[in-house]
């Protein structure tokens, strides 16, 4: 699997928008983008994934460039409960593993 | 309802006992995977299963043994604990499609002293 960047950790303001970085320069063809968080005391949630086109769901939105060697995870208003740390994985649809890297820490401040 | 179910929740080991952790799902899922999460850190892969009969080592398996004799359990064994040990411990499942999104238990919270 491709190797990931993110920053350690951002900070943002509730109910404004986030947007988490995720560089995986090294991604192949076909590799899905999955992001994941974890919830403190929590075990990992799945939040989006994709493969070339921007996507949306009730959580976030993922927008993936042109070369597919960045994404980009959208909160459109975080909120408290958005504190968490999130992890991008670029992933193999033939590929057996699952692993994290250090992801990055968000903090929501009121 | 219960998705990815994880026995015990906490325990503490003196040096030297074993246990084995059970991860159990109802999702009729293939892939099954644990990890470990020290203070502070990310996850770190242990094993994993594609299937039933079948277990592969992950990213740090030294210490830890593993079974998958039914496909909704997943066993995760510690022959001979050490401090080096203690940890968070999750399982998740994800069906074989590639694309699926893994299911997180709560964790197990292991203490080694």
């Amino acid at each position: 699997d491709a190797k990931t960047t993110q920053p350690n950790s951002m900070e943002s303001n509730e109910e404004e928008p986030v947007h988490l970085p995720c560089n995986h320069s090294t991604i192949s063809g076909t590799d899905y983008i999955h992001w994941y968080r974890q919830l403190p005391s929590q075990g990992p949630e799945y939040v989006i994934h994709g493969l070339t086109s921007n996507v949306n769901n009730r959580m976030a939105s993922l927008a993936i460039a042109e070369d597919r060697k960045s994404s980009t995870l959208i909160l459109h208003r975080a909120t408290l409960r958005d504190a968490a740390v999130y992890y991008c994985i670029p992933r193999s649809i033939a590929g057996n593993m699952l692993t994290f890297g250090g992801g990055t820490r968000l903090m929501v401040k009121p | 309802n219960a998705g990815v179910t994880q026995t015990p929740k906490f325990r503490v080991l003196k040096t030297g006992q074993s246990m084995t952790l059970l991860c159990a799902q109802d999702m009729n899922h293939e892939y099954m995977y644990w990890y470990r999460q020290d203070p502070g850190m990310g996850l770190r892969l242990i094993h994993y299963s594609v299937g039933e009969g079948t277990t592969a080592k992950g990213e740090v398996p030294d210490g830890y043994n593993v079974s998958r004799l039914k496909k909704q359990n997943f066993l995760l064994g510690l022959e001979s604990a050490a401090p080096s040990q203690t940890s968070v411990y999750f399982c998740a499942s994800k069906n074989r499609q590639g694309k699926g999104e893994a299911f997180f238990g709560q964790g197990t919270r292991l203490t080694v002293v």
